[in-house]
């Protein structure tokens, strides 16, 4: 099937300063791809909606100056933490569709867990 | 806001069939049902999804009740990989179409 990876799987970082999680479609060219953070014990939150070649479509709440995506080519986006504070530490997660197979189909990359100190 | 219920946790023995139960009873006619499911510290894995007709595949089957306002997944002869957090979503079928997840099922498959 379908892969999505994601860089780096675990980061650790001083408070205030930016960290860059990529998020690769390996075998297939991916339009649109979103972006979840996960809080230990609770469930994916989306954050916003990458799509290739125009601006992220941010979820209610969800800081866009904050969390930088950007969506430059079909096989890459990729999610800014700026100035990031111990509150922000969380499992990000992105996901991919695949245009011209079974709808809803989404692929999950393996996560990327931040800690911020 | 999810618009499914599940129950929190469920066990299962080994090598039995795994049964969870997913409510929507507000799906709306165009909306899809999807399971998926996330193991300790990964990214969710596509499980199977329907709109009517119950579904089966190499994972799992679906069974959708007729009128649509709950299903089942059925995992036929659960191992110990097998738990996982289980979820069940709905959510219209067409590209860009984002997936909004519930707390889901805490599966716990008992040797």
């Amino acid at each position: 099937g379908a892969v999505v990876s994601q860089h780096p799987s675990r980061v650790i970082c001083k408070s205030g300063t930016s960290v860059k999680i990529e998020c690769r479609s390996l075998d297939f060219q991916a339009t649109t791809m979103f972006w979840y953070r996960q809080f230990p014990k609770k469930s994916l939150m989306l954050m916003a909606t990458s799509n290739e070649g125009s601006k992220a479509t941010y979820e209610q709440g969800v800081e866009k100056d904050k969390f930088l995506i950007n969506h430059a080519s079909l096989t890459l986006s990729t999610l800014t933490v700026t100035s990031a504070h111990p509150e922000d530490s969380s499992f990000y997660i992105c996901s991919a569709e695949t245009p011209g197979t079974k709808s809803g189909e989404l692929f999950f990359g393996e996560g990327s867990r931040l800690t911020v100190l | 806001d999810a618009k499914t219920t599940q129950p929190p946790s469920m066990d299962c023995a080994e090598g039995r069939a795994a049964n969870l139960p997913c409510n929507h009873s507000t799906i709306s006619g165009n909306e899809y049902v999807y399971w998926y499911r996330q193991i300790h510290s990964q990214g969710p894995q596509y499980i199977i999804h329907g709109l009517k007709n119950n579904e089966t595949n190499e994972m799992a089957s679906l069974i959708i009740t007729e009128d649509r306002k709950s299903s089942t997944l059925i995992l036929p002869h659960a191992t110990l990989r097998d738990t996982a957090v289980y979820y069940c979503i709905v959510s219209p079928s067409g590209a860009t179409n984002k997936l909004i997840f519930g707390t889901g099922t805490l599966l716990a498959v008992q040797p």
